[in-house]
C-alpha cells in the first residue's frame, strides 16, 4: 500500500480566489490522480497527473480551471483557480503504486467551501 | 459506456443484521473491481477487490464475488456493527494505472 498525505485538510476560501492543494506520497508510485466529489456525490476524475509532462485532464475539466503539477514520483499539486460556490467539493488525490499498480490508494481528501 | 450501478440509499440495519449492497457493472470486457468505504468525514479506504471472474475478495468480515455472468459484485457481510455505518462505493477499472469509474455510493446506517 501507500501512505497519502494531502495539505490542506480543509479550506474556506472567498470567491474568485485560488487554492492549491497538495499531496505527498511515502514511495514512488507510477500513476497519480485527481478526483472531485460534490457533496452527497460521487467521485468524478479531473485528471491524470504526469510525472515531467502536462497532465491530462477529463471532458469537462481543463488546464485553466485546474492547473496541476507533477515534478517527481511522489507528489503532485491541484490548484482551483478563480473559484466559484460550484467548486465546493471534497478534491481528492489517488495514487498506484510501483508494484501493486491493479490498486489506487486514496489520500484524506480536502475539504474546500467557495463563499 | 462503462459504468457501476449500486443500489439506492440509504440503508438503514439494525447490529448484527445481515447486509447486502447490490453492484452490478456494464462493462466490454473483464474489469477488476473494488469496494471503497468513506467513514464520516474521511477519505476513501480501500475495503476489499477481485481481479478475475468468481474471485472473491474479502476484509474486516466483508466478502464479495466477481460474477462474470451477471455482471455483479454484490457486497456482503454477515453481522454488521455500528462502525460499519459509512458510505460504501463500488468502482471498476480495465488497466493497472487508469482511473477508476465509481458507483454513486450506498449510505449504510447501523444502529444499536
Amino acid at each position: 500500500s501507500a501512505v497519502i498525505s494531502q495539505k490542506p485538510s480543509r479550506d474556506i476560501c472567498q470567491r474568485g480566489t485560488s487554492l492549491t492543494i497538495q499531496c505527498q506520497v511515502d514511495s514512488q508510485v507510477t500513476m497519480m490522480f485527481w478526483y472531485r466529489q460534490q457533496p452527497g456525490q460521487s467521485l468524478t476524475l479531473i485528471a491524470t497527473a504526469n510525472q515531467g509532462s502536462e497532465a491530462t485532464y477529463e471532458s469537462g475539466f481543463v488546464i485553466d480551471k485546474f492547473p496541476i503539477s507533477r515534478p517527481n514520483l511522489t507528489f503532485s499539486t491541484l490548484t482551483v483557480s478563480n473559484m466559484s460556490p460550484e467548486d465546493s467539493s471534497i478534491y481528492l488525490c489517488s495514487v498506484a503504486p510501483r508494484g501493486d499498480t491493479d490498486t489506487q490508494y486514496f489520500g484524506p481528501g480536502t475539504r474546500l467551501t467557495v463563499l | 459506456g462503462d459504468s457501476v450501478t449500486q443500489m439506492e440509499g440509504p440503508v438503514t440495519l439494525s447490529e448484527e443484521a445481515f447486509l447486502t449492497i447490490n453492484c452490478t457493472y456494464t462493462a466490454t470486457g473483464y474489469p477488476s473491481l473494488f469496494w471503497y468505504v468513506q467513514y464520516p468525514g474521511e477519505g476513501l479506504q480501500l475495503l476489499l477487490k477481485a481481479t478475475k471472474a468468481d474471485d472473491k475478495g474479502s476484509n474486516k468480515g466483508f466478502e464479495a464475488t466477481y460474477r462474470k455472468e451477471t455482471t455483479s459484485f454484490h457486497l456482503e457481510k454477515g453481522s454488521v456493527q455500528v462502525s460499519d455505518s459509512a458510505v460504501y462505493f463500488c468502482a471498476l477499472y480495465y488497466q493497472a494505472g487508469t482511473a477508476l469509474i465509481f458507483g454513486k455510493g450506498t449510505t449504510l446506517s447501523v444502529s444499536s
